[in-house]
């Protein structure tokens, strides 16, 4: 069993904040890593894929970086808004599986 | 709305019975993926095909099996079910088999098994 893990747990922040969480994953299975964004009832919706050392991938507020040396991925949000309150996933592609994080659940107050 | 769809939405049946639950792609993706939830697991990858054949294989059990059709839509066949199957099983899909291609979710389906 290969061992991804995201911090922290669980955040709560202030509507107009910027925050940002971690996905550790094994540097020596890497073969692509996912982030999802998964609302409560609904199912995950994919944010970003990364492929190579340094990426860096940008949607709106949303990003990404890379780091497949030390094997880690940052997530940002800038001005977080109540509409980015859900919980943030990432899953490691090791060529053959996927292994999840068990999230980082994001609570903006208005 | 991401364009996978999964059949049934619940699902409430007895153990040792079996079940098949049914995904169709989006339009255009080759890629079928299924994942289970459960409450004390988090997301588990199961199996992956791609236009017809099996590529990928997570931990999924052996009283459990899957195929994808030439129309490419995708079965999970659950056997000799115990309450331990309970959970949410998610169908996702892409264009392609490659690492670089972002996965499309379907709306879930419910399994109880009493």
């Amino acid at each position: 069993i290969l061992n991804v893990e995201q911090s922290p747990q669980s955040l709560h922040v202030q509507e107009g904040d910027s925050t940002n969480f971690t996905c550790s994953f094994p540097s020596s299975n890497f073969y692509a890593l996912h982030w999802y964004r998964w609302e409560t009832a609904k199912s995950p919706e994919a944010l970003f894929v990364m492929t190579l050392n340094g990426d860096e991938k940008k949607k709106g507020r949303i990003s990404a970086t890379l780091n497949t040396k030390e094997g880690y991925s940052y997530l940002y949000i800038k001005g977080s808004q109540p509409e980015d309150s859900a919980t943030y996933l990432c899953a490691l592609n090791t060529g053959n599986q996927f292994y999840f994080g068990t999230g980082t659940s994001l609570t903006v107050i208005p | 709305d991401s364009g996978v769809t999964q059949t049934p939405k619940h699902l409430i049946t007895a153990t040792g019975q079996r079940v098949t639950l049914r995904c169709s792609p989006r339009s255009g993706d080759l890629s079928v993926y299924w994942y289970q939830q459960s409450l004390d697991q988090g997301l588990q990858f199961l199996i992956q095909y791609y236009n017809g054949e099996e590529r990928a294989k997570g931990n999924i059990l052996e009283r459990f099996s899957a195929q994808q059709f030439p129309d490419l839509h995708s079965e999970l066949n659950l056997s000799s079910l115990e309450l331990g199957d309970s959970a949410l099983y998610f169908c996702a899909s892409s264009v392609g088999n490659g690492r670089a291609y972002e996965q499309y979710f379907g709306p879930g389906t419910r399994l109880t098994v009493t």
